[in-house]
């Protein structure tokens, strides 16, 4: 299996431009996750889906971040319009069943200029 | 904060030396987990405790759990350049399924 697969793996855009971030689970898993990381914060949830369906979102910042996960095989993440306090490491992670160990993707790092 | 505690925040050992990180947390726990990130890369998972576990190994690595205290350590034996990395510790709360990070431990291995 190739693993958990984010895209793009870097992104630069202006202030106010949508950023879309896009994901693909290992084939399988039945939770997703997303995570930022800064230095000043460390590791964030933003949120964690279950078959397709948000679980807790309590971790996306405002109504300015959205997720979705359309299908078992995709998931978005989607930041409109973005600020220069948005710019991290976006890191995306699935698990499946009974084991609860979460594997990572490589991570899109995120400046918004 | 629901983030768990790590500490030491830096670790500067020379190799053949052993690594010790702990991590202390809050709530309570299903499991407790440890991650290893390199620089620039996403998180691997090394090792799970169970709430009902008090130790577990892995190769060169040994996590105890002292649900008591709320406190994990890692212990990284005969340590590598190669082992130089940032290490987490990651809560799963009771009922939940996401996990929770500590804010880690950054570990330098000289050669």
């Amino acid at each position: 299996d190739a693993g958990v697969i984010q895209s793009p793996r870097h992104e630069v855009t202006e202030m106010g431009q949508e950023v879309t971030l896009r994901c693909k689970p290992i084939s399988g898993h039945d939770y997703l996750f997303w995570y930022r990381q800064t230095m000043m914060r460390g590791l964030e949830l933003l949120i964690y889906f279950n078959n397709n369906v948000p679980i807790d979102d309590s971790g996306m910042p405002e109504d300015r971040f959205s997720a979705k996960m359309p299908n078992a095989s995709f998931s978005t993440l989607k930041i409109q319009p973005s600020e220069p306090r948005d710019s991290a490491v976006y890191f995306c992670a699935s698990s499946g069943g009974l084991n609860e160990k979460l594997f990572f993707g490589s991570g899109t790092q995120l400046s918004v200029l | 904060s629901q983030q768990g505690e790590e500490d030491p925040q830096a670790l500067s050992i020379q190799e053949g030396e052993n690594a010790t990180m702990n991590c202390s947390y809050k709530t309570s726990i299903n499991n407790l987990q440890w991650y290893r990130q390199n620089s620039g890369r996403g998180l691997v998972h090394l090792i799970l405790i169970r709430s009902n576990e008090r130790e577990k190994h892995s190769g060169r690595l040994r996590v105890t759990l002292d649900t008591s205290k709320k406190s994990s350590s890692l212990l990284i034996t005969a340590s590598r350049a190669a082992d130089t990395a940032s290490y987490f510790c990651a809560k799963m709360d009771t009922g939940r399924r996401a996990l929770t990070f500590g804010s880690g431990t950054r570990l330098q291995v000289q050669p």
